[in-house]
């Protein structure tokens, strides 16, 4: 059965301060592994697919990576909007679902 | 370009009701998939329906829970004789196609309060 471990459970940090989130994960036959940001109330917001180890992406502060066993979340000089629940997903095997884990959430203060 | 659509987004039942829940996937994607997210857990898979089809059905419970998805309409996920346990988010999503290059985007979500 696939399993995604995320860490830390939440993260404080302060306007500027760079720092990573972490996304462990088991899978049979990875498809691909997503980034989903998530606001309080509201639904999952897609950020990033990645296919394969070594494959990065990179959206304004946001820059993603993925090894063979995990994949980071690296946050450039934080401002407070980026404050949400930080979700990844795998895709693996013959299956169509995304296993979650249980996010990561990330206050950024001023 | 609209997004996907649930509602209502709010639904409150009184133990043993019935709970409908409606999800219009965005213009063009015909895969809709549901999830739900309990309190301080990730969202779990329930099930993927096509049109007129249910294709993996596997997180769905195997009493009260039923889906579809009608040649015309919205996806339904239909909860019979809610229990307290039965309160959650419940998320739908779609996608073009069933592969994992292509995104699954997400609705706001139903938020289901059984009292």
């Amino acid at each position: 059965e696939d399993q995604v471990t995320q860490s830390p459970e939440a993260l404080r940090l302060q306007e500027g301060e760079s720092s990573s989130l972490n996304c462990s994960y088991t899978v049979s036959g990875l498809r691909g592994l997503f980034w989903y940001r998530q606001d309080p109330g509201k639904g999952p917001e897609f950020l990033f697919t990645l296919y394969s180890a070594g494959e990065e992406k990179e959206k304004e502060r946001l820059k993603a990576t993925l090894t063979k066993k995990e994949s980071f979340l690296h946050i450039t000089a934080p401002k407070p909007e980026d404050s949400a629940t930080y979700l990844c997903a795998v895709w693996g095997g013959s299956n169509y679902k995304l296993t979650f884990g249980k996010g990561t959430l990330l206050t950024v203060n001023p | 370009n609209a997004g996907v659509m649930q509602n209502p987004r709010h639904l409150v039942r009184r133990r043993g009701q019935e709970a409908r829940l409606r999800c219009s996937p965005m213009k063009g994607h015909s895969h809709v998939y549901w999830y739900r997210q309990l309190p301080e857990e990730g969202l779990k898979f329930m099930v993927y329906l096509q049109k007129e089809n249910i294709i993996d059905e596997s997180g769905m419970p195997k009493e009260r829970f039923s889906a579809e998805f009608p040649k015309e309409g919205p996806s339904i996920l239909r909860i019979q004789q809610v229990v307290r346990g039965d309160s959650a988010a419940y998320f739908c999503a779609s996608s073009q196609l069933a592969r994992s290059t292509d995104t699954q985007y997400f609705g706001p979500g139903t938020r289901l309060t059984v009292l």
